[in-house]
């Protein structure tokens, strides 16, 4: 299986912030890696895939980078909305894996 | 709009069979190229990917789960299904239900989940 870690696994930031998290890949995933948020309650939310691609609706100050074996989320100017749980995952091969999680909360 | 809305028992005994259904709106299970799939995620914990189904029946299963997991659909009802035996508390979870649609080339990524569904196994 390819394992996913995410860095840091917690961050405390304030409303305005830039926040970058990092997840590395055990192996080669080219860009299949998506980034999802999810707040208490509720099911995960895809914020970005192929890596970098903006999904639907999601607020330009997301952005996603990355190829191979790293890749960050950035998250600019860090609204009160934001502060969740965020996963990667990866599907470049069988089985499906999701990282460990970054919670993000409020300084 | 798309919804997807997990249903079953929200208690099983160990060593039983779980039994959920995820029932589709706004969208055909037949439909290409997507695929369903379950994901859990016990309390406090991550995202644990189960197994897939395409429209056409052809399913993939975590290996570790796979001697217990089985996808099914139902194309008449738009429904899909989860079916995981021999039940431990280790397997007591949220249970979600998630669409993954093909994105040309870009590969394939879960664009809308249920709500989820506690399942707790005990006694």
């Amino acid at each position: 299986d390819i394992q996913l870690t995410q860095s840091p696994s917690f961050l405390s930031a304030s409303v305005g912030d830039r926040v970058t998290i990092t997840c590395r890949a055990s192996q080669v995933i080219s860009n299949y890696l998506a980034w999802y948020q999810q707040k208490p309650g509720s099911a995960p939310k895809l914020l970005i895939y192929a890596a970098s691609t903006l999904h639907s609706g999601v607020p330009s100050r997301f952005s996603g980078s990355g190829s191979g074996t790293e890749f960050t989320l950035t998250i600019n100017s860090l609204q009160p909305e934001d502060f969740a749980i965020y996963y990667c995952q990866q599907l470049n091969s069988y089985p499906i894996t999701f990282g460990g999680g970054t919670k993000v909360e409020i300084k | 709009q798309v919804r997807l809305q997990e249903s079953g028992p929200g208690l099983v005994k160990p060593s039983q069979t779980l039994s959920l259904t995820c029932t589709v709106s706004g969208a055909s299970i037949s439909s290409n190229p997507s695929y369903w799939s379950w994901v859990r995620q016990p309390a406090g914990k991550g995202l644990e990917w189960m197994g897939r189904i395409y429209p056409n029946g052809n399913t993939y299963y975590k290996p570790s789960l796979k001697s217990r997991v089985t996808i099914s659909l139902d194309a008449t009802k738009n429904q899909f299904s989860l079916k995981l035996t021999s039940v431990t508390a280790a397997d007591t979870a949220v249970y979600y239900c998630a669409r993954a649609t093909y994105y040309s080339d870009r590969g394939t990524y879960f664009d809308y989940w249920g709500q989820g569904t506690l399942v707790a196994v005990s006694s």
